[in-house]
């Protein structure tokens, strides 16, 4: 399957730094790329869907002047965390998904391996 | 996007098939199911997808209820490599506008494979 990477893999700040988060889509274009977040012991939940070259869509409950999301070109997506608090302290994981054309739906969506932020 | 009802954790010994029920009652008739996989602290990975028909790859086999209310994913022969949460998740066709295409994620069933 095709792969996505994150960077950093891991990151530690304090409280009101920003920090961005990379999601790089290797050896495939990507027209869309999902942003999750998930706590210790829960599921994975979406934040947000980015199309290259747009503005990101924001799922309900999510603040997009917290969580800047760009995505600039096919295989590059970042997530910022501004201001962050100990509270968005999480594991953030980005998914892409292959340019797609007719027909049935397939396993168009690749996942990254996740970024752990620690919010001191 | 239809929801889907997993239980919440399971065993199975190794080297012994595991089999995970999935319900989705709400699906639609153009929605298809997917079974992703997270082990611990790394990214979801990808096990196999359907629509009406039983599919099979070289990870698992998916079988699909006629009425495609239930689904159950097979491991044929599981390792403690397999110890995982896995992911039912009930998907609209991404590459046919405005048939959805997130990935929503429920709890999933957490499955401990042990010696």
């Amino acid at each position: 399957g095709a792969v996505v990477s994150q960077h950093p893999s891991r990151v530690i700040c304090k409280s009101g730094t920003s920090v961005k988060i990379e999601c790089r889509s290797l050896d495939f274009q990507a027209t869309t790329m999902f942003w999750y977040r998930q706590f210790p012991k829960k599921s994975l939940m979406l934040m947000a869907t980015s199309n290259e070259g747009s503005k990101a869509t924001y799922e309900q409950g999510v603040e997009k002047d917290k969580f800047l999301i760009n995505h600039a070109s096919l295989t590059l997506s970042t997530l910022t965390v501004t201001s962050a608090h100990p509270e968005d302290s999480s594991f953030y994981i980005c998914s892409a998904r292959v340019g797609l054309a007719g027909g049935e739906s397939g396993n168009e969506q690749f996942f990254g391996p996740g970024t752990r932020l620690t919010v001191l | 996007d239809a929801k889907t009802t997993q239980p919440t954790s399971m065993d199975c010994a190794e080297g012994r098939a595991a089999n995970l029920p999935c319900n989705h009652s709400t699906i639609s008739g153009n929605e298809y199911v997917y079974w992703y996989r997270q082990i611990h602290s790394q990214g979801p990975q990808y096990i196999i997808h359907g629509l009406k028909n039983n599919e099979t790859n070289e990870m698992a086999s998916l079988i699909i209820t006629e009425d495609r209310k239930s689904s159950t994913l097979i491991l044929p022969h599981a390792t403690l490599r397999d110890t995982a949460v896995y992911y039912c998740i009930v998907r609209g066709n991404p590459r046919i506008y405005n048939q959805g295409g997130k990935l929503i994620f429920g709890q999933g069933t957490e499955l401990s494979v042990k010696p």
